[in-house]
């Protein structure tokens, strides 16, 4: 069965350090990997995606994500934090078998504060 | 902000009543997700409907139905509400059914008394 692991309930960094919200997933065939963002009270905002290409992948807002896959890992970045950034972040993953393995199987969400 | 507009914003429902919440697309966008995102977790897949038809379902009951229009407009309807219900309800249009990203709207707050 597919699913998506953010083992990390809350991240908390300070604000100008690097910031790393980790993803691991498990899914039947090649992964597509999405990073959403919600703010308080609003839906969630498309930050990046990973189809096929280059393990790097650059979003919105100066994030990035790296996959990986021997390690099954999608984790977002960002090299300087700013108070901004704090929210909630999901990881979603689809399989790429058909039926409902394609459709998107969501994290749990990681709280991200980022302090002053 | 995206073009994905959902209404209404709140919603106070008594146990057994009946809802129904809708969802506005995004120009040029054909197919419409909808989730139950409770508080404290992650996105739960209801269904998508994709040209008017439903293209997948997740683990909910038949209570929850759905519908989606020639404008690509969709609704959800929740039949017998029960407390378990009270979640926020997120709708997300994409381009394609499969693997695209999606772009939500507010939500709804469903709370259920």
């Amino acid at each position: 069965a597919q699913s998506v692991a953010q083992p990390e309930d809350q991240v908390n960094v300070a604000e100008g350090n690097p910031l790393t919200v980790k993803c691991t997933y498990s899914v039947s065939g090649n992964p597509y990997l999405f990073w959403y963002v919600q703010y308080p009270n609003r839906g969630l905002q498309f930050l990046l995606k990973y189809i096929t290409g280059d393990n790097l992948v650059k979003g919105s807002y100066g994030f990035e994500a790296e996959f990986n896959k021997s390690q099954t890992s999608f984790h977002l970045k960002k090299p300087s934090a700013l108070v901004s950034d704090s929210a909630l972040y999901f990881c979603a993953v689809s399989g790429s078998n058909a039926g409902n393995n394609r459709k998107l199987i969501w994290g749990l969400g990681t709280s991200l504060a980022v302090n002053p | 902000e995206t073009g994905v507009t959902q209404s209404p914003t709140h919603l106070i429902k008594t146990r057994g009543q009946q809802v129904t919440l809708r969802c506005s697309s995004q120009s040029g966008h054909n197919t419409v997700s909808w989730y139950q995102q409770a508080l404290g977790q992650g996105p739960q897949f209801i269904f998508q409907y994709y040209r008017e038809e439903e293209n997948g379902r997740g683990n909910f009951p038949p209570r929850f139905s759905g519908l989606q229009f020639p404008n690509y407009s969709s609704e959800l309807n929740v039949n017998a509400l029960e407390l378990d219900d009270s979640a926020l309800y997120l709708c997300a249009s994409s381009s394609t059914p499969d693997r695209a990203e999606q772009y939500f709207g507010p939500g709804t707050r469903l709370t259920v008394t």
